[in-house]
């Protein structure tokens, strides 16, 4: 199957900071969500971006799929954004693959 | 437009013991699909179902069953639960595997139940 790799695994940031969380991907894909578990456990989509740019309020998405790799930018962060965000990708059907997540702590 | 609902939120389980874990959606989706989410282990894929009456294996389906029972519903059953099976137990549904797309291929994830087997 395909392999789902994101870095840094744990990140903490001062609120008002702004961080890049990586998702590299083994295998051509055509369905790359990006995920947010908030601390009660609840999942959120928050984008799917199989290829280029999106943008929803104060976090962006970028996925350069010829190489295998997506980019989830959290800009001005505040505590809200603390949780663990995880990019899970397809390919040809909506069976995804999760990778272990970016474990994102900001502080006030 | 409550989204995707499970129940229990919690269980405990004795090992041998069986259970049902239940879940709804009300957004008309097609596809629904089970995940098991263990500590540093991210997600992984149990069951699914691309549309009423179909169920498929997913990445870890031993122990398991499940049952489509209309397009509203998908459970989990465990008929004789073990140790290794303690985890967080999530559904999910989407609106068209076949289709694609954004709309269709995104998925909304139920709130989870936590099961404990001793």
């Amino acid at each position: 199957g395909i392999q789902v790799e994101q870095s840094p695994p744990d990140l903490i940031l001062q609120e008002g900071a702004n961080s890049t969380l990586r998702c590299n991907f083994s295998d051509s894909v055509n369905n790359l969500q990006w995920f947010h578990q908030n601390p009660w456990g609840q999942l959120i989509n928050l984008f799917y971006i199989p290829s280029g740019t999106k943008q929803n309020g104060r976090l962006s998405a970028t996925t350069v799929a010829t190489e295998r790799y997506s980019l989830l930018y959290i800009s001005s962060s505040q505590t809200t954004d603390s949780g663990v965000y995880f990019c899970a990708v397809a390919r040809g059907n909506n069976r995804l693959a999760f990778g272990k997540g970016n474990q994102v702590v900001v502080i006030p | 437009n409550a989204g995707v609902t499970q129940t229990p939120k919690f269980q405990v389980l004795k090992t041998g013991q069986s259970m049902t874990l239940q879940c709804a959606q009300d957004m008309n989706h097609n596809s629904m699909y089970w995940y098991r989410q263990d500590p540093g282990m991210g997600l992984r894929l149990i069951y699914y179902s691309a549309s009423e009456g179909t169920t498929d294996k997913g990445e870890v389906p031993n122990g398991y069953n499940v049952s489509r029972l209309n397009k509203r519903e998908f459970s989990l059953r465990l008929e004789s639960a073990a140790p290794s099976q303690t985890s967080v137990y999530f559904c999910a549904s989407s609106e068209d595997e076949v289709a694609g797309g954004p709309s269709a291929d995104t998925q909304y994830f139920g709130p989870g139940t936590r099961l404990t087997v001793l």
